[in-house]
């Protein structure tokens, strides 16, 4: 079974500082995956996702991700923090079959300070 | 499009009672999924379905029951409610036409449901 390894559950940056949020997986054939975020009190919205077109994934609100395969990562950046960027943010994998289950990684939220 | 509704978006159980929680969807879609989020542990999978008729569990199924008898609504069913079932539920849809391929299509959720069982 495939599974999703979010390293930090809290990352705080300072406003208009780099945003790095960890994601690896576990698959044995390049998976579908994807970057959700959820702001309070919401449900969660797709920030951008992966499916093997490209390699650098640009995404909404500025955010891009990188899929390394040689480190089976799959992590989120934005080159300058904003207050709005302040949410919880998850990564997915989908299995690769017609079940099409999202599996989720734990989430990392996003403090972005003044 | 109205995306995907649920109902209600607060709810209080005692232990013991049961309830069903509702989910809707007006885009066609034929995948429908409910999840359970709680603190520290994501997003974990409820009941699925890929179709009217068709459902499957996936990692939490016990003390849940779903049917699909419409493309549009898949509700989800707490048979006897427990403390250990209070969490918040999502309920999420994404189009599908049975290949795999599909598992790249974006999955769509509901606003959530906040359950509280005391």
């Amino acid at each position: 079974a495939q599974s999703v390894t979010q390293l930090g559950s809290h990352v705080s940056v300072s406003e208009g500082a780099l945003v790095l949020l960890r994601c690896n997986y576990s698959s044995s054939v390049p998976p579908y995956l994807f970057w959700y975020v959820q702001y309070p009190n919401q449900g969660l919205q797709l920030l951008l996702k992966y499916t093997s077109a490209a390699t650098l994934v640009k995404g909404i609100n500025g955010f891009e991700a990188e899929f390394k395969k040689s480190e089976t990562s799959f992590h989120l950046t934005k080159p300058s923090a904003h207050m709005s960027d302040a949410a919880e943010y998850f990564c997915a994998v989908s299995e690769m079959d017609s079940s099409y289950k999202l599996i989720f990684g734990s989430g990392t939220r996003l403090l972005v300070r003044p | 499009n109205a995306g995907v509704t649920q109902t209600p978006k607060f709810q209080v159980l005692k232990t013991g009672q049961s309830m069903t929680l509702q989910c809707a969807q007006d885009m066609n879609h034929e995948y429908m999924s409910w999840y359970r989020q709680d603190p520290g542990m994501g997003l974990r999978l409820i009941h699925y379905s890929v179709g009217a008729g068709i459902t499957d569990q996936g990692e939490v199924p016990n003390g849940y029951n779903v049917s699909r008898s419409t493309t549009e609504d898949f509700p989800l069913r707490l048979l006897s409610a427990a403390p250990s079932q209070t969490s918040v539920y999502f309920c999420a849809s994404r189009r599908g036409d049975g290949r795999a391929e599909s598992s790249y299509n974006e999955q769509f959720f509901g606003p959530g449901t906040r359950l509280t069982v005391l």
